[in-house]
């Protein structure tokens, strides 16, 4: 059974940083590219970043680029979100996903709260 | 960014009727969509891609449609598990981009 455990979610004041966890079994972790996507209280659904199977190569919606760092270690079957200088508008539910179907988003977490507040 | 339209925003149908969502893209996306439905308090889930393939364990009453710019998900006949948000999402170009949601709810 695929799981994705998210963490590293929390209360930051604005300008602050935090680092998101996401351990996954069940499935190859190294095989396939993973996402983190976020969902504001109340709204809907954005993706925020995604990175290949290899770590090779990572994409960002253009709101966190340069803030926001994505890496995995697939020797820990992890994927990490660095999140640096956030803002209020990145409080969110934030996600992980697998990715499997070709940048779909097949298996996904829990989520992990970030709320970004003085 | 490709802009993917939803509607309608929200649909009210009665538990064993056919709903029929629409979504729309900006430009091409050829057939790289997909749709999620999503409970309240829960995480999506992966109803259908490639526009009319549907995810492991989804009921053959989830019936996605379409190519281009217009596509559909049909819900027919709808149990009391169906009542949800539906996202579709577009995974043709970067940035990847979903629509704003068509709420299903009861009639």
């Amino acid at each position: 059974e695929v799981q994705l455990l998210e963490s590293g979610g929390g209360l930051v004041q604005p300008g602050g940083s935090l680092r998101l966890s996401c351990e996954a079994s069940g499935f190859t972790f190294s095989s396939y590219a993973m996402s983190w996507v976020r969902q504001a209280p109340g709204k809907g659904l954005e993706w925020v970043s995604a990175i290949t199977a290899s770590g090779g190569n990572t994409y960002f919606v253009d709101s966190v680029k340069g803030r926001f760092t994505i890496s995995r270690d697939n020797s820990k079957n992890t994927l990490y979100l660095q999140m640096n200088s956030l803002r209020a508008e990145d409080t969110a539910v934030y996600y992980c996903a697998c990715d499997i179907s070709g940048w779909t988003f097949d298996y996904w977490g829990q989520g992990t709260l970030v709320t970004v507040s003085a | 960014e490709i802009v993917m339209t939803q509607s309608p925003a929200t649909l009210s149908v009665s538990p064993g009727e056919r709903a029929t969502l629409s979504c729309r893209a900006s430009q091409s996306v050829s057939s790289n969509l997909a749709w999620y439905q999503q409970k309240p308090g829960q995480a999506p889930r992966l109803l259908i891609y490639g526009a009319s393939t549907r995810a492991t364990g989804i009921p053959v009453r989830f019936r996605g449609s379409g190519s281009g710019t217009e596509f559909t998900l049909t819900i027919s006949s709808l149990q009391s598990e169906d009542f949800a948000v539906y996202y579709c999402q577009q995974y043709n170009k970067w940035p990847l981009t979903f629509g704003g949601g068509t709420k299903v709810e009861i009639k």
